[in-house]
């Protein structure tokens, strides 16, 4: 069964930084796209970051662009995403999750259980 | 950025009944389109992509349709566990943007 584990939650201030990390098991990780996606309190979903399988290609939303950088080690299994200056706004449970097909899918078929990150001063 | 509107954002409804949530897009996106369901607490569960395909093991009470900027999903008889929070999501293009969700409550 396909497995998607977040790690790296927490609380931090304000301007601080912090990295999450997804491993994933029993599929083949390097043939997949890769995202990262997030739901503030009380809010929806909004796509966060993209990963391309081989990593050669990666995207963001304006929200978190410049910000906020992904890659992945697929020696590791294993997908980050590395959040700096990190604002009250970016409060959300991040969740990574597995592209459905390999290359040029773009919907998700296999999600974590979700990372919370607080920004709190 | 391509824009998703769903609406409507809550809506109440019993058991038994026929449901839909329509999904409109800023611009065509073909049938690039997927439907999750969220429950609180959960992870998101992928139901239909392209449009109207069923993602395996999602019951067949479950339906899209739609192409190019309006979608719809269907509910065929509503069942205790539908009650839950329904998504679209295009990927068109990048950023792969979700609608605003919709709220499936008890009546």
């Amino acid at each position: 069964q396909v497995q998607l584990v977040e790690s790296g939650g927490g609380v931090v201030q304000p301007g601080g930084s912090l990295r999450l990390s997804c491993v994933a098991s029993e599929f083949t990780f390097s043939r997949f796209d890769m995202y990262w996606v997030r739901q503030a309190p009380g809010k929806g979903l909004e796509w966060v970051a993209f990963i391309r399988n081989d990593g050669s290609n990666k995207d963001f939303a304006e929200s978190v662009k410049g910000r906020f950088t992904i890659s992945r080690d697929n020696s590791k299994n294993t997908l980050y995403l590395q959040m700096n200056s990190l604002k009250i706004g970016d409060t959300a449970v991040y969740y990574c999750a597995k592209d459905a097909l390999p290359r040029f899918g773009g919907y998700f078929d296999y999600w974590g259980q979700g990372a919370l990150v607080t920004v709190s001063s | 950025d391509i824009q998703m509107t769903q609406s409507p954002s809550t809506l109440s409804a019993s058991v038994g009944d026929r449901v839909t949530i329509t999904c409109r897009a800023s611009q065509s996106i073909s049938t690039w389109l997927a439907w999750y369901q969220h429950k609180p607490g959960k992870s998101p569960n992928l139901l239909i992509y392209k449009a109207s395909s069923l993602e395996s093991g999602v019951p067949s009470r479950f339906s899209g349709s739609g192409s190019g900027t309006e979608f719809t999903l269907t509910i065929s008889s509503l069942q205790p566990d539908d009650f839950a929070t329904y998504y679209c999501q295009q990927y068109n293009s990048h950023p792969h943007t979700f609608g605003g969700g919709t709220k499936v409550e008890i009546k």
